[in-house]
């Protein structure tokens, strides 16, 4: 099993362009979640997706927009990107219900550098 | 748990014990107290898991007082390989809005 898979791992966009982040899960997991992570900082949270059908605003949701495409794929949208959306892009899922009940599984990350 | 506490740093020297302590003085009664690693240039990975009292695994300890308002994670004899980030998770809403925060950051020496 591949677990949780990011795609693409890098990428430079210039200020002003879009882009979309892919996620893709193969346990089953009900939940996602899309965190990024600045230099020397912890995990923020952006958007996350309790089920299939649902989608929430997370801490810094501004700027993004995100697509819960089926159970498997959670999609992140970033429409017009500006450099302090430079960052390491993290996606996750779990199998429980919340409130800390089943692990996150995180994927690689995508590293992002708007200039 | 909604917003917790963590001291920023740490350091340590290999062979040590390091306790680490997380404050959530918010925590539902439905929370699980949940701690996560993170090495440099990787996601997360989960340490360990807890309700109330303590429990152990082959990688930590976490202990847990009966009020549920903090909890530690116990690392016993560091290693030089323990130096990474520590988070102790906190939940909002329904549950599902996962909080890291900015975690610990243990640096172990030899």
């Amino acid at each position: 099993n591949a677990g949780v898979t990011q795609t693409p791992k890098f990428q430079v966009l210039k200020t002003g362009q879009s882009m979309t982040l892919q996620c893709a899960q193969d346990m089953n997991h009900n939940s996602m979640y899309w965190y990024r992570q600045d230099p020397g900082m912890g995990l923020r949270l952006i958007y996350y997706s309790a089920s299939e059908g649902t989608t929430d605003k997370g801490e810094v949701p501004n700027g993004y927009n995100v697509s819960r495409l089926n159970k498997r794929e959670f999609s992140l949208r970033l429409e017009s990107a500006a450099p302090s959306q430079t960052s390491v892009y993290f996606c996750a899922s779990s199998g429980g219900g919340g409130r800390g009940n089943s692990p996150l599984h995180f994927g690689n990350g995508t590293r992002l550098t708007v200039t | 748990l909604a917003k917790t506490t963590q001291p920023i740093s740490m350091d340590s020297y290999e062979g040590q014990e390091v306790n680490i302590t997380c404050s959530h003085n918010n925590i539902a009664t439905n929370d699980y107290i949940t701690w996560y690693q993170q090495f440099p240039s990787q996601g997360p990975r989960f340490i360990i898991q807890g309700y109330k009292t303590k429990v152990t695994n082959e990688v930590a300890s976490l202990f847990i007082p009966a009020d549920r308002k903090s909890s530690t994670l116990s690392l016993p004899r560091v290693s030089l390989s323990d130096t990474a980030v520590y988070y102790c998770l906190g939940f909002e809403g329904g549950g599902f809005k996962t909080i890291f925060g900015a975690g610990t950051r243990l640096f172990v020496k030899a």
